[in-house]
């Protein structure tokens, strides 16, 4: 089974909070797990990722999480902006045989003044 | 920067009439793919192709559905007929292939509603 289990649905938080998404997954042979970002009217677009073998990796303002042993991993958005209001979607994939990811069934963020 | 190219936008079309999506992945891009958004959903694998070949179309519904990679660049996905739960966005994306990142590039969608 490959599913990618995504929470919450949706997410209200305050400007300058901290905005937590979590996923889990059931796949074991998932080597890489990113999170995409979707705007209204647009595809969606990496915004980080992170193999199995680390278990925090930062970019900026965004953290991603990951625990092997439970099969979970998060995004943590610190200061959340209002232009961070966006769809955000985890995945988990497969590198080899060219990237085939299965995406969880996201999270609307919106971040309010 | 490059993008991966979509058309049409949008899309109405009535039940039982045929339509075709367009997607030009970006250059030198070996991978390509076809997923299906509906409102509210994550994006679902339709088709991979790795130059002209398919990869895998196990979610594909053959039965209605077709795509095609002709010179291993540019695809088309048609749908014949359609039906109302065919109402969907549908995303290409494209990425190295071979000498892969994990990163899939996706183009804007075209959004299909069917009536």
């Amino acid at each position: 089974q490959q599913q990618v289990k995504q929470s919450p649905q949706s997410l209200i938080v305050q400007k300058g909070g901290i905005s937590i998404i979590n996923c889990a997954y059931e796949n074991t042979a998932f080597d890489y797990f990113p999170w995409y970002q979707q705007f209204p009217g647009k595809g969606p677009a990496l915004l980080i990722a992170i193999r199995p073998d680390v278990s925090e990796k930062k970019e900026g303002r965004f953290t991603i999480s990951f625990n092997k042993s439970a099969k979970q991993f998060s995004l943590h958005i610190m200061d959340s902006q209002p232009g961070d209001s966006a769809t955000y979607f985890c995945a988990g994939g497969f590198t080899g045989g060219g990237n085939k990811l299965t995406f969880g069934t996201g999270t609307q963020l919106k971040v309010e003044l | 920067e490059a993008e991966v190219a979509q058309s049409p936008r949008y899309k109405i079309t009535e039940k039982s009439q045929a339509v075709a999506f367009w997607c030009d992945p970006i250059s030198g891009h070996a991978t390509l793919y076809w997923y299906r958004q509906i409102l509210g959903q994550g994006p679902e694998l339709l088709v991979q192709f790795q130059d002209e070949s398919v990869v895998d179309d196990s979610q594909l519904p053959k039965d209605r559905f077709s795509a095609e990679r002709l010179k291993g660049v540019d695809s088309t996905l048609k749908i014949q007929p359609a039906e109302l739960g065919d109402s969907a966005m549908y995303l290409c994306a494209s990425s190295l292939g071979q000498v892969n990142t994990g990163e899939l590039f996706f183009g804007e969608g075209s959004r299909l509603t069917v009536l």
